[in-house]
């Protein structure tokens, strides 16, 4: 059993269109995050949620929209996709209190053209 | 200045060969510091978690030096499977930001026959 899942592992799209990942975390942890690692490899963190709540979000335009219907699972949604949205999105997901136990998935490889 | 700062290299030496990296940090509110892996086109692995005392698994050594936020990580003996790019990461205390980790750029090796 895959720990920390996201679909799709890759996706191709158009400028302007609207795309979701989904990302689905089975190990029991309370908290779920989305990062982000461009083309020059740097891994910066969007948005963590704990227990379903909004914890972290940092300077992301507002056509990301993360949403998490319960703490096992953190969607993200963007609108009007951007050709410098192109990147490996990173799910991941650790308990709080808990630094050293994150698990990140394996990635959504995400090409606008 | 960015928070954490790695020399990307990229190193190249030979098997056998003693390699050290280098990690600086900004931040001297951070609280945890790990040293992350991650091999091309995959999802970042936890290596080993960084302590004051310093520490050793295996073939693989870190210390941290919180007056002059700097962090190491020393690989003996190189092994072909050692080739990755190897992430310097901190972690603030406290608040909201709990729990967010901060990557250095990475430092990639490659290691050779």
């Amino acid at each position: 059993d895959t720990a920390v899942s996201q679909t799709p592992k890759y996706l191709v799209t158009q400028m302007g269109n609207d795309k979701s990942i989904k990302c689905e975390q089975n190990l029991g942890h309370d908290t779920m995050y989305w990062y982000k690692q461009d083309s020059k490899k740097f891994l910066k963190i969007m948005f963590s949620y704990n227990n379903k709540e909004l914890i972290i979000n940092e300077t992301v335009p507002n056509r990301f929209s993360p949403k998490s219907p319960d703490k096992a699972h953190l969607n993200l949604h963007i609108n009007s996709l951007e050709l410098g949205d192109s990147a490996v999105y990173f799910c991941a997901s650790s308990q709080t209190g808990i630094s050293y136990g994150y698990t990140f998935g394996s990635g959504t490889r995400l090409t606008v053209v | 200045r960015k928070e954490v700062e790695q020399d990307p290299g990229p190193f190249n030496v030979p098997e056998g060969a003693t390699v050290a990296f280098n990690c600086t940090y900004s931040n001297s509110a951070s609280q945890s510091f790990f040293w992350y892996r991650q091999d091309c086109r995959k999802e970042p692995k936890l290596l080993m978690s960084v302590y004051s005392s310093g520490n050793e698994d295996g073939r693989f050594t870190a210390q941290l030096n919180r007056a002059s936020q700097y962090i190491s990580l020393l690989i003996r003996d190189s092994k072909l499977s050692d080739s990755a790019t190897y992430l310097c990461v901190v972690v603030k205390g406290g608040g909201t930001s709990y729990g967010k980790l901060t990557f250095g750029q990475g430092t990639i090796l490659t290691v050779h026959p």
